[in-house]
């Protein structure tokens, strides 16, 4: 069955340190993207990208970065990890033009010390 | 963007039905309106999505009307096992240009 996985599940990191957070998908999607979700919030859009080499900015995008070589694949790094960005994060694909129907991951939970 | 207003959270009981209600006054005409269930630790899944009237599938029916300002989803019957997150969504059809609701707490007692 196709899936979105992401890895690792939780990782401890230090401020400072740079960090990536992969996630890969074999549905074939072209739509690809980030979330965090912070307690007492929803889901806020760091990234997103519509296909290979493409990549966009969302509401939080600052400290992150996405690169996009292939389809399956869409990791997350942080630059220099503070300990804001502590959070749980979800990556998300979609097909091209299925208005709004995402497939999530189990999430990520990040602690930055 | 579409800025969306859903009530913090809301207790039932099982096998009522229940109806949770989404603001988005500043929808755009080519906005959806989709349905997300989160329990904890795991992702989001898909519930129902729809653009406009009314939409039923399996387990869950969306209401949306003429105005389009709102949305309710409706649950029939819920059950202990549908304690969770609701969340509405309010986007493009790439979804790189939507919003998501801060989530409904529902908590359903025996």
């Amino acid at each position: 069955d196709a899936e979105i996985t992401q890895s690792p599940r939780h990782k401890i990191t230090e401020t400072g340190r740079q960090v990536t957070l992969a996630c890969h998908q074999t549905w074939n999607h072209n739509n690809m993207f980030w979330y965090r979700q912070d307690l007492g919030h929803g889901l806020r859009l760091i990234h997103y990208s519509y296909g290979v080499h493409d990549t966009n900015k969302g509401e939080v995008s600052d400290g992150y970065s996405v690169s996009r070589s292939n389809t399956e694949d869409l990791p997350l790094t942080l630059e220099s990890a503070a300990s804001s960005q502590t959070s749980v994060y979800f990556c998300a694909s979609s097909e091209h033009n299925r208005a709004g129907e995402l497939f999530f991951g189990e999430g990520s939970r990040l602690t930055v010390l | 963007l579409a800025k969306t207003t859903q009530p913090i959270s809301m207790d039932s009981y099982e096998g009522q039905e229940v109806n949770i209600t989404c603001s988005h006054n500043n929808i755009a005409t080519n906005d959806y309106i989709t349905w997300y269930q989160q329990f904890p630790s795991q992702g989001p899944r898909f519930i129902i999505q729809g653009y406009k009237t009314k939409v039923t599938n399996e387990v869950a029916s969306l209401f949306i009307p003429a105005d389009r300002k709102s949305s309710t989803l409706s649950l029939p019957r819920v059950s202990l096992s549908d304690t969770a997150v609701y969340y509405c969504l309010v986007g493009d059809t790439n979804a790189g240009k939507s919003t998501f609701g801060d989530g409904t707490t529902l908590t359903v007692k025996p």
